[in-house]
């Protein structure tokens, strides 16, 4: 079946150092795939997405890229910011569009 | 513009008792989908309601039954409580098959 596998946490990181979080997944079709962010007392909010292959997705200064040869989706930032500190939820849809596949989660915090 | 609103947000029942959730959907999503999440674990889909109906449904429980309302809204009923139901439950809108996810707060529930 579907499934979306991404790197365990914590990461901690000073500010400005660059940050990858590693997404993979498995799926029937061609997903769409999605990374979705939780601040601290919030709930889940959109990130980016990328609805085909070689898609690039970006918001906020962060990117991930849709690599359908490698089946990956890892989400990048160049500088990050105390304020990125959050939960970031790599996910797929499924061929129906209907089912959302989520990843653990990775808890990133990121100290001055 | 009010986006998803859940009710209530936290909720404490025994085992074996009966409970309902209730979501409203932002403004302009016609489609409701409900996601129940543990601690330290990315959502898992519950199903979808669209038109009133349960467009599809995940690996849960015929325990696990909901409701969509004429304005949209829906709820979530869950009988027979088990101590593992106690998690994090996601109500999310969207408009469109494929389309991103939006997310309230979530209703805690505790069984115990």
């Amino acid at each position: 079946g579907d499934s979306v596998t991404q790197m365990e946490g914590p990461v901690t990181l000073s500010e400005e150092a660059f940050l990858t979080i590693n997404c993979t997944y498995t799926a029937t079709g061609y997903p769409s795939l999605f990374w979705y962010v939780q601040y601290p007392g919030e709930g889940l909010q959109l990130l980016l997405k990328a609805t085909k292959a070689d898609d690039k997705g970006s918001n906020k200064g962060f990117e991930a890229t849709y690599r359908k040869e490698t089946t990956s989706f890892h989400l990048e930032k160049g500088s990050v910011q105390v304020s990125d500190s959050a939960v970031y939820f790599c996910a797929l849809s499924d061929y129906t569009g209907n089912q959302f596949y989520f990843g653990t989660g990775t808890s990133l915090t990121v100290i001055p | 513009d009010a986006g998803v609103t859940q009710s209530p947000t936290h909720l404490i029942k025994t085992r074996g008792q009966q409970v309902t959730l209730r979501c409203s959907p932002k403004s302009g999503h016609d489609t409701v989908s409900w996601y129940q999440q543990a601690l330290g674990q990315g959502p898992q889909f519950i199903f979808q309601y669209y038109e009133e109906e349960e467009r599809q449904r995940g690996n849960f429980p015929d325990r696990f039954s909901g409701h969509q309302f004429p304005n949209y809204s829906s709820e979530l009923n869950v009988n027979a409580l088990l101590l593992g139901d106690s998690a994090l439950y996601l109500c999310a809108s969207s408009l469109g098959r494929n389309s991103p996810l939006h997310f309230g707060n979530g209703t805690r529930l505790t069984v115990t």
